[in-house]
């Protein structure tokens, strides 16, 4: 079935840094793809999506890009401030029920 | 328009008593989702309905754990005979479709003494 594999956390960055937050996936065909965030003590909030190869995604300065050839939709900011400070989430839809499986998360901390 | 609406949003139980969690999805939404988050891990998928209807419920506990979406009204996530495992913070997402966004409400955190 879909799976998706996220890079290991904790990410400390300086503010003004670049940001990157590796995703790959496994899946039959090509469902949508998505990135939540996850700030401290709620729930998760839709960052961005792409629906279909080579797609971008963006958000709050945010980008993703579907990209089949590798399988992968990369978490990328140009520069990260304090208030990024959150749990990421990759995410993508099972393969039989069409639930949401997500990746298991990293946590970034920028600091001033 | 309201998001998800997830009550109470923290809940205390006594070992062996029950807790019901209530999640009322978007308007428009007839898809729910629930998942357990444990501290510092990451969303473990428990259950997906549809009205009326279980559709996966792969994620849950064999014993203990059950869950409903009734024609009216929340979805009900109901935990039997609570243990000190079954800390976590809960929570519920809506979508209007399956392989889409999900949607989701703030959470319950269950705390069991």
């Amino acid at each position: 079935g879909n799976s998706v594999t996220q890079m290991e956390g904790p990410v400390t960055l300086s503010e003004e840094a670049f940001l990157t937050i590796n995703c790959t996936y496994t899946a039959t065909g090509y469902p949508s793809l998505f990135w939540y965030v996850q700030y401290p003590g709620e729930g998760l909030q839709l960052l961005l999506k792409a629906t279909k190869a080579d797609d971008k995604g963006s958000n709050k300065g945010f980008e993703a890009t579907y990209r089949k050839e590798t399988t992968s939709f990369h978490l990328e900011k140009g520069s990260v401030q304090v208030s990024d400070s959150a749990v990421y989430f990759c995410a993508l839809p099972a393969s039989n029920t069409g639930k949401l499986i997500f990746g298991q998360g990293t946590t970034l901390q920028v600091k001033p | 328009n309201a998001g998800v609406m997830q009550n109470p949003r923290h809940l205390v139980r006594r070992r062996g008593q029950e807790a019901r969690l209530r999640c009322s999805p978007m308007k428009g939404h007839s898809h729910v989702y629930w998942y357990r988050q444990l501290p510092e891990e990451g969303l473990k998928f428990m259950v997906y309905l549809q009205k009326e209807n279980i559709i996966d419920e792969s994620g849950m506990p064999k014993e203990r754990f059950s869950a409903e979406f009734p024609k009216e009204g929340p979805s009900i996530l109901r935990i039997q005979q609570v243990v000190r495992g079954d800390s976590a913070a809960y929570f519920c997402a809506s979508s209007d479709r399956e392989n889409t966004e999900a949607f989701f409400g703030q959470g319950t955190r269950l705390t069991v003494v």
